[in-house]
């Protein structure tokens, strides 16, 4: 079985202060992971992903996540947050092998205050 | 804009109603998923075709029905459905299912609101 855990309901940061959005996983096999992002009456949008090689990720609009296997984590980041980056984020894994089926974390919230 | 095209956008119907949702994605795509969304909530997966092919049914009731006529197209039709079935529904896609390193696509999705 895979899971996804975002033990963060929502996060709270000034517009120009770092952000970041936690996540850790479980996953029998290697993992793919992704962040993706949800802005108000809109799709998923995909922001990065992690599948093998450097731990350091860099995606879309500024963001990046880094990939920690030992602590089986993937936190997205960003050195500068936007007021337009409030918005929900999802992290999800899918194992390399087996069935294969994306599983989403509950979501993080971000709010970034002007 | 999405490279993943929903219709409608809105949906309102009786529970004794037949409606269809549509999705259309040019992309050259070959896996397209149906995901239902509750308010705050990550998207729950529904159905996974595979080369036009049903692969994946998590145990959806059956006044909703799943339809791929071609690679590019993908249909839910709902029959009969319940108060609790309002929501948003999310159609994605994929390279082919199996090589699990790529990103799927999502639309804007259909609100869906039974009356």
């Amino acid at each position: 079985a895979q899971s996804v855990a975002q033990p963060e309901d929502q996060v709270n940061v000034a517009e120009g202060n770092p952000l970041t959005v936690k996540c850790t996983y479980s996953v029998s096999g290697n993992p793919y992971l992704f962040w993706y992002v949800q802005y108000p009456n809109r799709g998923l949008q995909f922001l990065l992903k992690y599948i093998t090689g450097d731990n350091l990720v860099k995606g879309s609009y500024g963001f990046e996540a880094e990939f920690n296997k030992s602590q089986t984590s993937f936190h997205l980041k960003k050195p500068s947050a936007l007021v337009s980056d409030s918005a929900l984020y999802f992290c999800a894994v899918r194992a390399d092998t087996g069935r294969r089926a994306l599983t989403f974390g509950s979501g993080t919230r971000l709010q970034v205050q002007p | 804009d999405t490279e993943v095209t929903q219709t409608p956008k809105h949906l309102v119907m009786g529970m004794t109603n037949k409606k269809s949702l549509k999705c259309e994605q040019h992309m050259g795509h070959r896996a397209m998923y149906w995901y239902k969304q509750k308010a705050k909530k990550p998207p729950e997966l529904m159905f996974v075709y595979s080369y036009e092919k049903l692969s994946i049914n998590e145990s959806v009731p059956s006044r909703f029905s799943p339809e791929c006529p071609n690679s590019s197209l993908l249909n839910l039709h709902l029959h009969a459905l319940q108060p609790e079935d309002s929501a948003l529904y999310l159609c994605a896609s994929s390279q082919v299912q199996g090589n699990s390193n790529q990103p799927q696509h999502f639309g804007d999705g259909t609100r869906l609101s039974i009356l």
